[in-house]
């Protein structure tokens, strides 16, 4: 049981280039969400999906897109990166939405 | 909306003492969550307590206690005989009930001194 799990842990891109950050959780949830952390900001939610086929845009989601692939898997894609989506990405996981499980983290760096 | 407010950015207590974190919320629901997370170094965001806003005994999680006062809107975390493996992020969180998005404070770093 691996719970939440992130790919990749560590990326730097320039300003324009795309990437796609993976997200898959082992715990049948049907609640999965991206948040961003920056300092003195706390966690902001990106985009969520309450269940499989469905997404919907949280506080900050301009700039991002997602796919709920599955009921196991949420990617979020940078089309065009920016350097003011430098930040710590996490995947979370929910159900009943009383207990949360949260990735590990993807430190993203954009020059 | 729903706002959480950690008034105090970073603090800092010497190894075994009580030290206690503030968080405020704001909200117009009466069924809600309140959660205490703890990120250490590793980034990992972990569960240190959570109170169910039905209930009125504080919640308590060994060292680990809050005080949560409803009508204040106040859900403030007491860690008793800190540890030095006590040093991380701690972030206030809130809920309400039936909706999806969990709202964090601004977290507050919290460093224990040997």
């Amino acid at each position: 049981n691996a719970g939440v799990t992130q790919t990749p842990k560590f990326q730097v891109l320039k300003t324009g280039q795309s990437m796609t950050l993976q997200c898959a959780q082992d715990m049948n949830h049907n609640s999965m969400y991206w948040y961003r952390q920056d300092p003195g900001m706390g966690l902001r939610l990106i985009y969520y999906s309450a269940s499989e086929g469905t997404t919907d845009k949280g506080e900050v989601p301009n700039g991002y897109n997602v796919s709920r692939l599955n009921k196991r898997e949420f990617s979020l894609r940078l089309e065009s990166a920016a350097p003011s989506q430098t930040s710590v990405y996490f995947c979370a996981s929910s159900e009943a939405l009383r207990s949360w499980f949260f990735g590990p983290g993807t430190r993203l760096t954009v020059l | 909306a729903q706002t959480v407010t950690q008034s105090q950015p970073e603090m800092s207590v010497q190894e075994a003492e009580t030290v206690t974190l503030s968080c405020t919320y704001d909200t117009s629901e009466s069924n809600y969550y309140l959660f205490w997370y703890k990120q250490p170094p590793s980034r990992q965001m972990i569960l240190v307590i959570r109170q169910e806003a039905y209930k009125q005994q504080n919640a308590t999680e060994n060292r680990f206690s809050v005080n949560f006062q409803k009508a204040a809107k106040s859900f403030s975390l007491k860690i008793s005989d800190s540890q030095l493996g006590d040093t991380a992020m701690y972030f206030c969180a809130f809920i309400k009930g039936g909706a999806q998005k969990l709202v964090f404070g601004q977290g507050t770093r919290l460093t224990i001194n040997p």
